[in-house]
């Protein structure tokens, strides 16, 4: 299996602009969360599906944030408008359930808003 | 409210020294904790699970302990090797239907020769 598998891996954006993350968790998981990770912050928790619908969104920062899981293959992230202290590496984690299974991450998407 | 605590923030040791990362969760009820190594740019990967109850367990020269009563974990790395520097960030779960995992914020390791 490929893992997670996160895109872009890097993405720089001018402030005020959308910007789209994508996520393809692994096959047969049916849970998946969007994590963004900062230096002053570590992990945070932004969003949390579970079977394609949303559970706990209460991470998400403001309106500006939304994410979307069409199917059990893909979810998206989306900043819009985008600000400078939105940069961070956002990070997709997805399992199995039930609970105590463990969380496989991808490699994350570093985003720069400049 | 579920949070997750780790000390020390960072930690610089030789190579070939031991070294003990600590983790203090007040998450209930508790399910089970992970150990996650985050090498530089890359995503966290699991060293290590307990559940409640287990005190110890071993992964190579990682070795993970857990005392539920106190709500303490820690995770000692033995023979510290140059790639063992990373971020070792500890992980706990609720014992709840729909519960995401609660993160700590991370031990910075660093080893040099």
């Amino acid at each position: 299996d490929a893992g997670v598998i996160q895109s872009p891996r890097h993405e720089v954006t001018e402030m005020g602009q959308e910007v789209t993350l994508r996520c393809k968790p692994i096959s047969g998981h049916n849970s998946l969360f969007w994590y963004r990770q900062t230096m002053m912050r570590g992990l945070e928790l932004l969003i949390y599906f579970n079977n394609n619908v949303p559970i706990d969104d209460s991470g998400m920062p403001e309106d500006r944030f939304s994410a979307k899981m069409p199917n059990a293959s893909f979810s998206t992230l989306k900043i819009q408008p985008s600000e400078p202290r939105d940069s961070a590496v956002y990070f997709c984690a997805s399992r199995k359930t039930p609970e105590g299974t463990e969380a496989f991450f991808g490699q994350g998407t570093r985003l720069t808003v400049v | 409210k579920n949070q997750v605590e780790q000390s020390p923030q960072s930690l610089i040791i030789l190579e070939g020294k031991n070294c003990t990362l600590q983790c203090n969760y007040t998450v209930s009820p508790f399910s089970n904790l992970r150990w996650y190594k985050q090498d530089t740019g890359r995503g966290p990967v699991s060293l290590t699970i307990m559940t409640f109850s287990e005190n110890t367990k071993s992964n190579g020269r990682y070795t993970a302990t857990l005392d539920a009563d106190t709500k303490q974990s820690s995770l000692h790395i033995t023979a510290s090797q140059l790639s063992d520097s990373a971020s070792y960030i500890c992980v706990v779960s609720a014992q709840q239907a729909g519960t995401a995992l609660i993160f700590g914020k991370g031990t910075t390791l660093s080893v040099s020769s």
